[in-house]
C-alpha cells in the first residue's frame, strides 16, 4: 500500500521569506504521479504542482518549487517570497500510475504567513 | 479551463432523511469522479470511484448502502446520503479526471458542507 507523510503538522515563515515543507512516501512503483495541493480556508482544493516520477527535472511553478529525490522517496516544497495568501493547509498526494487514478493524501501541513 | 462543481455548497438536513449532492465538471468530459470526505482538521479521505455508466467502487469501510453513488453521464456524478444521522455531518468533496489516457491530474468542486441535525 502507498503512504505519504507530511511531518510537519503547523508551520510559519514571515512574509517574503522563503518556507520548505515536507513529505515522504512509500511505494513499489516506478512510475507515478505527486503533487501538492493548497486548501485555503474556503476549502477549495487547488493544485500547486505536479512532478512526474520519470522526468529528473524538479518541476517550478512561479514561486514554487520542489525537491524530488526518487531514491529517498522525498518530495518536498519550496515556497519563495511567502505572500499572506499562501496561508492554507497543504497536501502532498500521490498517484501510483500503471492505470490507478487514486489519489493518496498525507495528513496536511497548515501553513501560516506572518505579516 | 477544467472547472468541477458542487450543489448546493451547503445544506442541513433532519436526521433520518436522504440529501443528494451534484457534481458537476463543466468545460470537460471526466470519465472518472471522485468522492471524498473531509472532517475538520483533517485530510481528505477517499469514499468511492465513480466510472461513467458502471457501478461505483467503494473503499474499504464505506457503506455503499448508505453513500448511493450514480454517474450517469460524463460531466454529471451524484452522491446521496440515505438515512442520513448526525455522524454523516463533514464536508463532502468531489473530484474528476479528463476522459483522457495517461492524464492523472484531478479537478476538485468546492465542497459541500453537509449538517445532520
Amino acid at each position: 500500500a502507498q503512504t505519504v507523510t507530511q511531518s510537519q503538522p503547523e508551520m510559519s515563515v514571515q512574509e517574503a521569506e522563503t518556507v520548505t515543507l515536507s513529505c515522504t512516501y512509500d511505494t513499489s512503483e516506478s512510475n507515478y504521479y505527486l503533487f501538492w495541493y493548497k486548501q485555503p480556508p474556503s476549502r477549495q482544493m487547488i493544485l500547486v504542482i505536479r512532478q512526474e516520477a520519470y522526468k529528473q527535472q524538479n518541476a517550478t511553478e512561479n514561486r514554487f518549487s520542489v525537491n524530488f529525490q526518487k531514491a529517498a522517496k522525498s518530495f518536498s516544497l519550496k515556497i519563495s517570497d511567502s505572500q499572506l495568501g499562501d496561508t492554507a493547509m497543504y497536501f502532498c498526494a500521490f498517484i501510483p500510475g500503471a492505470g490507478s487514478y487514486q489519489l493518496t493524501f498525507g495528513k496536511g501541513t497548515k501553513l501560516s504567513v506572518i505579516p | 479551463g477544467a472547472v468541477v462543481s458542487q450543489h448546493p455548497s451547503r445544506v442541513i438536513c433532519k436526521s433520518g432523511t436522504s440529501v443528494k449532492i451534484e457534481c458537476r465538471s463543466l468545460d470537460f468530459q471526466a470519465t472518472t469522479m471522485f468522492w471524498y470526505r473531509q472532517f475538520p482538521k483533517q485530510s481528505l479521505m477517499l469514499m468511492a470511484t465513480s466510472n461513467e455508466g458502471s457501478k461505483a467502487t467503494y473503499e474499504q469501510g464505506v457503506e455503499k448502502d448508505k453513500f448511493l453513488i450514480n454517474h450517469a453521464s460524463l460531466t454529471l456524478s451524484t452522491l446521496t446520503v440515505t438515512s442520513a444521522h448526525p455522524e454523516d455531518s463533514s464536508f463532502y468533496i468531489c473530484s474528476a479526471r479528463l476522459g483522457l489516457a495517461g492524464t492523472y491530474e484531478q479537478y476538485f468542486g468546492p465542497g459541500t458542507r453537509l449538517t445532520v441535525t
